[in-house]
């Protein structure tokens, strides 16, 4: 049982190139997330799918897409990439019974645009 | 707009003593409370949550004391330990299934 596996772990892009970040679980969880962290704003939600087929906007969705391809797995593409996009992404998933607002985080993709 | 304000940004505390940090909340449709702990390079993981319905919930040396008339709750550390060193985030959710709102986090470094 891996958890949330989140792919790659470290990226460098130039300015404009475009790159999709890869995050599954194996929890069986309905609901998965994409944060972004930044030094002293702490994470902000970016997109979130609460269930297969759905996905909703964050708090800071813009210059990114999502596509939730099943239960399993979350993507995250930035189609050109910003200087402004520098961060650490976090994916996470939640399940839908049991304890449903408990969020299990994946180790992060640490990207960096110059 | 901040829905959550945490404070310390940073804490020092000696091995043995009592770490506290503090979250306030704006969003009274909040219903669930929980504290993140993240080491360096790795993703946040939870470590205590509390919902509303009870003032204080225990889980060995951490506890979360909350106070609904006030909007806020906050995080205490008791015996503190070196290995204790991370940064804290306190979140809100108001539903299941959408998004934690983050405080901005506490750097809690306790020195032996």
């Amino acid at each position: 049982n891996a958890g949330v596996t989140q792919t790659p772990k470290f990226q460098v892009l130039k300015t404009g190139q475009s790159m999709t970040l890869q995050c599954a679980q194996d929890m069986n969880h309905n609901s998965m997330y994409w944060y972004r962290q930044d030094p002293g704003m702490g994470l902000r939600l970016i997109y979130y799918s609460a269930s297969e087929g759905t996905t909703d906007k964050g708090e800071v969705p813009n210059g990114y897409n999502v596509s939730r391809l099943n239960k399993r797995e979350f993507s995250l593409r930035l189609e050109s990439a910003a200087p402004s996009q520098t961060s650490v992404y976090f994916c996470a998933s939640s399940p839908t019974s049991g304890s449903p607002y408990e969020q299990y985080f994946g180790p992060g993709t640490r990207l960096t645009v110059t | 707009q901040q829905q959550v304000k945490q404070s310390p940004q940073s804490l020092i505390v000696q091995k043995g003593g009592i770490s506290i940090i503090n979250c306030a909340y704006e969003n009274t449709a909040f219903d669930y409370f929980p504290w993140y702990q993240q080491f360096p390079g790795k993703g946040p993981a939870l470590l205590i949550a509390i919902r509303p319905d009870v003032s204080e919930k225990k889980e060995g040396r951490f506890t979360i004391s909350f106070n609904k008339s006030a909007k806020q709750f906050s995080l205490h550390i008791m015996d503190s330990q070196p290995g204790d060193s991370a940064t804290y985030f306190c979140a809100a959710s108001s539903q299941a299934g959408t998004a934690l709102i983050f405080g901005k986090g506490t750097t809690l470094s306790v020195s032996s």
